[in-house]
């Protein structure tokens, strides 16, 4: 199956800079991705829906100049949690979207990054 | 509105014993469905999908699933659980408008004892 990779798997941060996660289609290349947040013990809610080579359409209620989603090339695609703050602490999922052959339509996940912010 | 219902939050067997994990629908059209199953503290991995061809769907692991129009149902089963099978899983619907958006079911937590 498709293979996405995420990373890093885990970062710790002082309160007030800036955290990069990435997250790369290796086998397929994905115009759109997704990226999630998920709390302890509950579900993925969508924060943000990026396209390559275009500006990302966020959910609302999700800080857009907080959280910048850059989708620079179909293969890659960036979230940086800009002055990041305890609350921010969170685990981060992101997921692209094969739109060729048998795997057409369907999400791929990463395997997420837990954001502990000091 | 497209979402999904998982009506129980846990979900306790036996090793060896059958597993059945409810899902229910809502949809005013034919839905696409998905199961995925996360691991502790790992990214979502893909059991199986519905997207309007056989109502019953085989997917990873020995776990399958049925479409059940009448009844809105997407149940997910397993004949026999394995303690490998203890993890979070999530009923999935997706959208078909825009970005066909995945909406996500709170989850049932299966946990498998020996």
């Amino acid at each position: 199956g498709a293979v996405v990779s995420q990373h890093p798997s885990r970062v710790i941060c002082k309160s007030g800079t800036s955290v990069k996660i990435e997250c790369r289609s290796l086998d397929f290349q994905a115009t759109t991705m997704f990226w999630y947040r998920q709390f302890p013990k509950q579900s993925l809610m969508l924060m943000a829906t990026s396209n390559e080579g275009s500006k990302a359409t966020y959910e609302q209620g999700v800080e857009k100049d907080k959280f910048l989603i850059n989708h620079a090339s179909l293969t890659l695609s960036t979230l940086t949690v800009t002055s990041a703050h305890p609350e921010d602490s969170s685990f981060y999922i992101c997921s692209a979207r094969d739109k060729t052959g048998e795997s057409k339509n369907i999400q791929y996940f990463g395997a997420g990054t837990r954001l502990s912010v000091l | 509105a497209q979402s999904v219902t998982q009506l129980d939050s846990h979900v306790s067997v036996s090793e060896g014993t059958p597993v059945l994990l409810r899902c229910n629908y809502s949809s005013s059209y034919s839905p696409s469905l998905f199961w995925y199953v996360q691991h502790p503290n790992k990214g979502l991995q893909l059991l199986l999908k519905y997207t309007s061809a056989a109502t019953l769907v085989k997917g990873i692991n020995g776990f399958e699933a049925e479409f059940k129009k009448s009844e809105t149902s997407f149940h997910l089963t397993k004949p026999s659980a394995h303690m490998s099978d203890a993890a979070e899983y999530f009923c999935v619907v997706r959208l078909n408008t825009g970005f066909q958006k995945l909406v996500f079911g709170t989850g049932t937590r299966l946990l498998v004892s020996p």
